[in-house]
């Protein structure tokens, strides 16, 4: 079965400087990734996906993933943090062939940006 | 473009007791999913619908919960009985159609269920 880990509960950074929230997964086969953001009261909203080609993937608010083969990482990053990045982080693999595609989440990372 | 839209946005109800939740798709979306978000995890899929037929449902309690999606487009979620368990945000998500089954879902508000 595949699955994704966020080691990380909470990230704490300062505006304007980089950050990077990890996620690490275990696939059987290729591995097709998302990032998903989400904020309080509100669903998830998609940032990137990972299905082949470029292992550095950009997305939506300037946030990037960089894809590592060989440590089975998927971490996204960001050059220059804001304040209103402040949400919490999930990393998901989809699951399944064919019509089947379901996402299995990670825990979730609240990303904390401070002033 | 309209996004998916979820009803009640929130729900208190007691153990035993029953509700419904309620889901409209973007429109043309021919893939549907409830997902369940228990505090501190990650949302986990309960059923996932193509058109009105279903795709999985292996993680459904089927015991108490059901959904349906007559015609295809909206879709309703109901547990009977709740349980203190059942306390969760319930996600609401649907894919495009005809396109590469590696696109992105599109997620609704959520509802929010508090089971006493």
């Amino acid at each position: 079965a595949q699955s994704v880990a966020q080691p990380e509960d909470q990230v704490n950074v300062a505006e304007g400087n980089p950050l990077t929230v990890k996620c690490t997964y275990s696939v059987s086969g290729n591995p097709y990734l998302f990032w998903y953001v989400q904020y309080p009261n509100r669903g998830l909203q998609f940032l990137l996906k990972y299905i082949t080609g470029d292992n550095l993937v950009k997305g939506s608010y300037g946030f990037e993933a960089e894809f590592n083969k060989s440590q089975t990482s998927f971490h996204l990053k960001k050059p220059s943090a804001l304040v209103s990045d402040s949400a919490l982080y999930f990393c998901a693999v989809r699951e399944g062939g064919g019509a089947t595609n379901k996402l299995i989440f990670g825990t979730g990372t609240l990303l904390a940006v401070q002033p | 473009e309209a996004g998916v839209a979820q009803s009640p946005r929130y729900k208190i109800i007691e153990k035993r007791q029953s509700v419904a939740f309620w889901c409209n798709p973007i429109s043309g979306h021919a893939t549907l999913y409830w997902y369940q978000q228990i505090l501190g995890q990650g949302p986990k899929l309960l059923i996932q619908f193509q058109n009105n037929g279903v795709v999985d449902d292996s993680q459904l309690p089927k015991d108490r919960f059901s959904a349906e999606r007559l015609k295809g487009v909206d879709s309703t979620l109901k547990i009977q009985p709740a349980k203190l368990e059942d306390s969760a945000v319930y996600l609401c998500a649907s894919r495009p159609t005809g396109t590469s089954v590696y696109n992105e879902q599109f997620f609704g508000p959520g509802t929010r269920l508090t089971v006493l």
